[in-house]
């Protein structure tokens, strides 16, 4: 099961900053938050990742708390292009006894409206 | 570089028949993974392949099987096909040795499968 809970859907206007949360509170302490993005009927894209500190890429920012129970990644200004389903996923970075799968929940539907 | 390409991207196949899917990784990357994503269960884990052998399997029946080739190369099978395995099928590469600081995965375009 994902060990990572989003809200199903949000909205956001283009140009706005799209703020997207994820509660991971049992997140282990090697373990990484990862967000992934998927757009409509194509395979999912990577965003970025963190362990503690703030992370910002050319697509976006991952703001983590303190605690590591719960992260947000923002989107600084939304186009129609960032509507898609987000993913936030949790795991170690590198390949354990488990390998490298990634446990997808339902994710949030990020709609970017004109 | 080229991306995770995915062969054939659309295949029609009916209840019973047997379907292989192919994968061909980024050059270099050592592990490859599938999924397979439907309306109602969203994007699960089938089994990853990481140096021609079988590193980890999801929770799927023996229908579900693959393999990896020394160029990394893979293949899916799914034999006598219900209607429920129509599914949109990806692939996903990662450099995966173990010594990588993270786990970026590349995921290819997919195959979507409908059984009739």
């Amino acid at each position: 099961d994902a060990k990572t809970t989003q809200p199903p859907s949000m909205d956001c206007a283009e140009g706005r900053a799209a703020n997207l949360p994820c509660n991971h509170s049992t997140i282990s302490g090697n373990e990484y938050v990862y967000w992934y993005r998927q757009i409509h009927s194509q395979g999912p894209q990577y965003i970025i990742h963190g362990l503690k500190n703030n992370e910002t890429n050319e697509m976006a920012s991952l703001i983590i708390t303190e605690d590591r129970k719960s992260s947000t990644l923002i989107l600084p200004h939304a186009t129609l292009r960032d509507t898609a389903v987000y993913y936030c996923i949790v795991r170690a970075p590198w390949a354990n006894q488990a390998g490298t799968a990634l446990i997808f929940g339902k994710g949030t539907t990020l709609s970017v409206s004109s | 570089k080229a991306g995770v390409t995915q062969t054939p991207r659309y295949l029609i196949k009916t209840r019973g028949q047997q379907v292989t899917l192919s994968c061909s990784p980024i050059s270099g990357h050592r592990s490859v993974s599938w999924y397979q994503q439907t309306p109602g269960q969203g994007l699960q884990f089938l089994f990853e392949y990481f140096s021609e052998t079988q590193r980890n399997k999801g929770n799927f029946p023996g229908r579900f099987s693959g393999r990896q080739f020394s160029n990394s190369r893979s293949e899916m099978n799914v034999s006598t096909l219900e209607l429920g395995d129509s599914a949109l099928y990806l692939c996903a590469s990662s450099l995966a040795g173990g010594e990588s600081s993270y786990n970026e995965q590349f995921f290819g375009p997919g195959t979507r499968l409908t059984v009739l």
